[in-house]
């Protein structure tokens, strides 16, 4: 299985700030991975599909970058709304996995 | 709107069985694949199983692997997840999820506990 490892695990910023959160993979592959952001007490929500490309209804300050085995998730302008744990998550083979979560607090 | 509501969940003793349910409304349900995926109360997340449209093709990760059973009537717009020979690290919030590779819309959840 490729293992997904996220950095940082646990990160605080101030509103404003642009935020970078990677996901390291034990293998290279090509884009098959996506962000997802989680707030307590909910489902997980899709951010960003296939590297790169951003989910209908989210906003523009997100975006993703990467291939091979390194992956970013930036946030370009923080907002008070983006307090939440972030989870990577290959797809490009069986069985599927995701990196352990970035918690993300707002200074 | 887009929906899925995932329901079946409880406290079940190790050993024992569990079938979870997941309705699906304001999309097409037949032509998108569906999976699982759950996430011990404050824990990461770990993928389960995904399951074809037609239902022809199905996969779990290993550690569910002849236990559970990923299945869907698409009559009825449902998605299951058959769990037998339960064990305590199964307990955990069960999601099921729009498609089988990344997943974009998502259920509240419904949630496992097994234990004596």
């Amino acid at each position: 299985d490729i293992q997904m490892i996220q950095s940082p695990s646990t990160l605080s910023a101030s509103v404003g700030d642009r935020v970078t959160i990677t996901c390291r993979a034990s293998q290279s592959f090509n884009s098959w991975l996506a962000w997802y952001q989680q707030k307590p007490g909910t489902a997980p929500k899709l951010l960003i599909y296939q590297a790169s490309n951003l989910a209908v209804g989210v906003p523009s300050r997100f975006s993703g970058s990467g291939s091979g085995t390194q992956f970013t998730l930036t946030i370009s302008s923080l907002q008070p709304e983006d307090s939440a744990t972030y989870y990577c998550q290959q797809y490009n083979s069986y069985s599927y996995t995701f990196g352990q979560g970035t918690t993300l607090e707002i200074k | 709107e887009v929906q899925l509501e995932d329901s079946g969940g409880g406290l079940v003793r190790p050993g024992g069985s569990l079938r979870l349910s997941c309705a699906a409304s304001g999309f097409t349900f037949n032509t998108y694949w569906m999976s699982w995926v759950r996430q011990v109360p404050g824990k990461g997340l770990e993928w389960v199983a995904n399951m074809k449209e037609d239902g022809s093709e199905k996969h779990y990760v290993d550690s569910v692997k002849g236990r559970f059973t990923i299945s869907r009537d698409n009559a009825k717009n449902s998605l299951y997840l058959q769990m037998n020979s339960l064990r305590a690290e199964d307990t955990a919030i069960y999601y099921c999820a729009r498609r089988g590779s990344y997943m974009d819309v998502w259920g509240k959840g419904t949630t496992v506990i097994v234990s004596s």
